[in-house]
């Protein structure tokens, strides 16, 4: 099954609206990581979190590793925004510090 | 700078035709990752390596070698493209295993035809 789940998948917002973006995780994990990717673009990490808030200007990034999930928090959005934002983890016990990305959520911002 | 550079930016082969895609990474890190990302699947795992002249298999990598010359440098062969393989590639490195964070490359573009 798999083993990052996003939501939501897509999600539309007026400049100046606040957003959650949520990732869960079906096993436990040692790290997680934020992306940002335009269409067509590279990945931007955006945030490195294994557990805990972390915050950079607008975006605040909360990991609970007991309930496996993590969430990023985007407020004032701008159009700016818009992209797709990816979550990746990192396995417990997994060798190679591999990471299991989600499907993404692909977040709209209109003027 | 960029600490990850891939080369080249993007490509197009033809099928059964050998394709060789570079990565170069300059954080001192020891392990590197080759990624493929399609639509619906997000990226995914093809090869990775923790050493020079070591590489391990990812979670897809049939189709797919690695090398890894060199502490900086991890290469992703095609021997034989298909058009399966149209995707785009992402290169990554790490400094220790154990859930540190991984620095990506600018990604490169493949188009098998």
């Amino acid at each position: 099954g798999q083993q990052v789940q996003q939501s939501p998948t897509s999600l539309v917002l007026q400049e100046g609206e606040n957003a959650e973006l949520q990732c869960n995780f079906s096993t436990s994990l040692n790290s997680m990581q934020w992306f940002y990717q335009r269409p067509g673009g590279s990945l931007i990490s955006v945030f490195y979190n294994p557990s805990g808030t972390k915050q950079s200007g607008r975006l605040t990034s909360t990991t609970v590793i007991k309930e496996r999930r993590s969430s990023l928090h985007i407020s004032s959005s701008q159009i700016t925004d818009s992209g797709t934002y990816l979550c990746a983890m990192a396995p417990y016990g997994s060798s190679g510090n591999k990471l299991i990305f989600g499907i993404g959520t692909l977040l709209s911002v209109k003027p | 700078e960029a600490a990850v550079t891939q080369s080249p930016r993007s490509k197009v082969a033809v099928t059964g035709g050998k394709v060789t895609l570079s990565c170069h990474q300059t954080n001192n890190h020891d392990y590197m990752y080759w990624y493929r990302q399609d639509t619906g699947h997000g990226l995914r795992l093809i090869h990775y390596s923790y050493v020079a002249d070591s590489t391990e298999k990812g979670d897809i990598p049939d189709g797919y070698k690695a090398s890894r010359p060199s502490q900086e440098n991890f290469s992703l062969i095609l021997e034989l493209a298909s058009l399966s393989q149209t995707a785009v590639y992402f290169c990554a490195s790490s400094d220790e295993d154990w859930g540190d964070e991984q620095y990506f490359g600018p990604g490169t573009r493949l188009t098998v035809l």
